[in-house]
């Protein structure tokens, strides 16, 4: 099973301010095998990014993913007050396709 | 517009059986995949496993293996997670999405279960 670690697991940080967060797997991920996903409180989570670096519909372009293999990144450029959430990271590269334990983003 | 409809939150005793459901509409239904995604009180998504609703090809995850059953009945559009012998640690939000190329695209609201003697 492949395993998702998600750094840090908590980040206090300003509206305004840019943020980058941190999935490592594991083992070997296919970019076209990594998505991450955003959930608020009492919601269900929400597809941001696919393929690693691909928004999903109607995701704003402050959001963008990157890296390849094991390391792999999601960056908020300019952090909005609804953007104040958990983000999960998962993979598709070997069933179970596992999810991160998540990053909660908190406001300052 | 593609909706994910589950069925309303539960409360059960343990060792009682339960059968919740996720209806698919505004897409061909079976030519996807539909996964479920366990959500334990104040803890992170766990990916339980898929069913493809064309032929109920399915996937589980070793950690729900024998512990869940999930089905599919294309003929209205539905996906069931079903347990025969509910537990205490079987409380938690149990969300069904649509899974395609590897990710979960929409998802339902989310079903409550709530397991208590």
């Amino acid at each position: 099973e492949i395993v998702l670690t998600q750094s840090p697991g908590t980040l206090s940080l300003s509206p305004g301010e840019r943020v980058i967060l941190s999935c490592r797997a594991s083992q070997s991920v296919s970019s076209s095998c990594l998505a991450w996903y955003q959930q608020k409180p009492g919601q269900a989570p929400r597809l941001l990014i696919y393929g690693a670096s691909s928004r999903a519909t109607g995701i704003p372009d402050r959001f963008s993913g990157g890296g390849s293999g094991t390391g792999f990144t999601l960056t908020i450029g300019r952090l909005e007050p609804e953007d104040f959430a958990v983000y999960y990271c998962q993979q598709c590269a070997d069933s179970p396709y596992t999810f991160g334990q998540g990053t909660k983003l908190e406001i300052k | 517009e593609v909706q994910l409809v589950q069925s309303g939150a539960e409360v059960k005793k343990p060792g009682e059986s339960l059968k919740i459901s996720c209806k698919g509409s505004g897409y061909s239904f079976t030519d996807y995949w539909i996964g479920w995604v366990r959500q334990m009180p104040g803890k992170g998504l766990e990916w339980m496993g898929i069913i493809y609703a064309g032929d109920s090809d399915a996937r589980n995850s070793p950690s729900f293996q024998g512990q869940v059953i999930i089905s599919v009945d294309k003929s209205i559009s539905t996906a069931y997670l079903q347990w025969s012998s509910l537990k205490a640690s079987d409380t938690a939000m149990y969300y069904c999405a649509r899974f395609v190329s590897g990710m979960f695209d929409f998802w339902g609201q989310g079903t409550l279960l709530t397991v208590s003697s």
